[in-house]
């Protein structure tokens, strides 16, 4: 089944505690991306890869870091959680020029 | 730069009646659009998109959009709605020359009551 798989889908965390919440898709999509949700805000996109050892900054890409050493793989990385990195985060891939993205499940992340 | 915006963010209509979520856009370039929907506790998936060719796009499950250029709108609608399309609808953009960039708009919230 082709698919985007996020994890982990909870976690509560503690500020400065490093993390990383992994993505991986089985459709060998090129292109790769997170988002936040926040009430209010919609989804905004904090980083993208359009291929492996290709990464660039989206809207709100402070605190964050990303890694594509594999074209499968895209995890995201928070050095050092602070509180206003509460959120639901979605991972997503799309073929190029297609315009369709296919999302992950979520991430609810929790920092205390 | 581009932005979305949804102006309604919840809207609430009953069983078998019809329905209009509204998306406007700015863009200084050329843009795809996208209709997202986000069920309860799941990801989004794409309910429609305008690439191309005829303004008027279907999805499968009777929903339908039209892109109006003059107007920079792409709204969403249903003539009847049913209890399961109850759910968040999220319209996007992204530019045409492939920088990858998507713009969602804030989300609208459709409850639909029986």
């Amino acid at each position: 089944e082709a698919q985007v798989t996020q994890n982990p889908r909870y976690l509560i965390t503690v500020t400065g505690k490093k993390l990383t919440v992994t993505c991986s898709q089985n459709m060998n999509h090129e292109y790769m991306s997170w988002y936040r949700q926040d009430p209010g805000l919609g989804l905004r996109q904090i980083y993208y890869s359009m291929n492996v050892e290709v990464t660039d900054k989206g809207d709100v890409p402070e605190g964050y870091k990303v890694s594509r050493k594999e074209k499968r793989n895209f995890p995201l990385i928070l050095e050092s959680p602070s509180p206003n990195q509460t959120s639901l985060y979605f991972c997503a891939s799309s073929l190029p020029n297609t315009g369709e993205l296919f999302f992950g499940e979520g991430s609810r992340l929790t920092v205390l | 730069a581009q932005s979305v915006t949804q102006l309604d963010s919840q809207v609430p209509v009953f069983e078998e009646a019809p329905v209009e979520l509204r998306c406007n856009y700015s863009s200084s370039v050329s843009v795809y659009l996208f209709w997202y929907v986000q069920y309860p506790n799941q990801g989004l998936q794409l309910l429609l998109k305008y690439l191309s060719g005829s303004t008027l796009v279907e999805s499968i499950n009777g929903f339908e959009a039209e892109f109006n250029k003059s107007q920079t709108s792409f709204h969403l609608r249903k003539p009847s709605v049913h209890i399961s399309d109850t759910a968040e609808y999220f319209c996007a953009v992204t530019p045409r020359s492939g920088t990858y960039k998507y713009i969602f708009g804030t989300g609208t919230r459709l409850k639909v009551l029986a």
